[in-house]
């Protein structure tokens, strides 16, 4: 079974740009989460969708929004980029959100 | 009050001998619990689950719950070398907050040769 995807893996934008990640979860899978990962906070949780919407969400601004399509298929939309928001974003998915998640390879943002 | 908090290391064991990292977490509702290994520039892979007091065994590995003393802990027996890595625990915290897979910052171990 072909693990969970994400595009693009690299990416670099400058500030005030916006930029929208995409992630496809293991076949099956219907919750799809979103995290920010920087060195001086850890991983942190940004939201969770389950068929096709939004059932949790973190304490991010709404520069981050996100959304899920029919195939469970996911995209996270950052607007207004800051230097902050350089940083690893992970997708995860699992069959619902208190079952075991599963990391994608991760989309590297830089933003200079 | 950090929701998931872990000694953030480094951790230096000798190959061979036992590693021991340990996780507390805040009294908002936990049902599951979690061991993710993350290699420098990788992303998390699991380790172990474990949803009940007591301990689970898997290979090397062995996750231990106790769930009045809000702490779960991970043991890894004969390290290797390749055990190098950070140790994320992550527990699904419901209520009081946002729901979900809440992570420490991670044990950074060391396992030397």
């Amino acid at each position: 079974k072909a693990g969970v995807t994400q595009t693009p893996r690299y990416l670099i934008k400058t500030r005030g740009q916006q930029v929208t990640l995409s992630c496809s979860p293991i076949s099956g899978h219907r919750s799809v989460s979103w995290y920010q990962q920087t060195p001086g906070q850890g991983l942190q949780f940004l939201f969770e969708y389950f068929s096709e919407t939004q059932r949790n969400k973190g304490n991010f601004p709404g520069r981050f929004s996100g959304r899920q399509f029919s195939n469970s298929r996911s995209e996270m939309n950052v607007s207004t980029l800051e230097l902050g928001d350089s940083a690893l974003y992970l997708c995860a998915s699992s069959l619902d959100m208190t079952n075991t998640q599963y990391f994608g390879p991760g989309t590297r943002l830089t933003v200079l | 009050q950090k929701e998931v908090e872990q000694n953030s290391g480094p951790l230096s064991v000798p190959e061979g001998a036992i590693a021991s990292l340990n996780c507390t977490y805040s009294d908002r509702v936990s049902q599951s619990f979690f061991w993710y290994r993350q290699y420098s520039g990788k992303s998390p892979e699991l380790i172990m689950s474990i949803y009940s007091n007591g301990d689970k065994e898997d290979g090397r590995f062995t996750a231990q719950l106790n769930k009045a003393s809000q702490y779960v802990s991970l043991l890894i027996r004969d390290s290797q070398p390749s055990d190098s890595a950070t140790y994320l625990c992550a527990v699904i915290l419901l209520g009081g907050g946002a729901d979900g897979l809440t992570f420490g910052k991670g044990t950074h171990l060391i396992i030397q040769p």
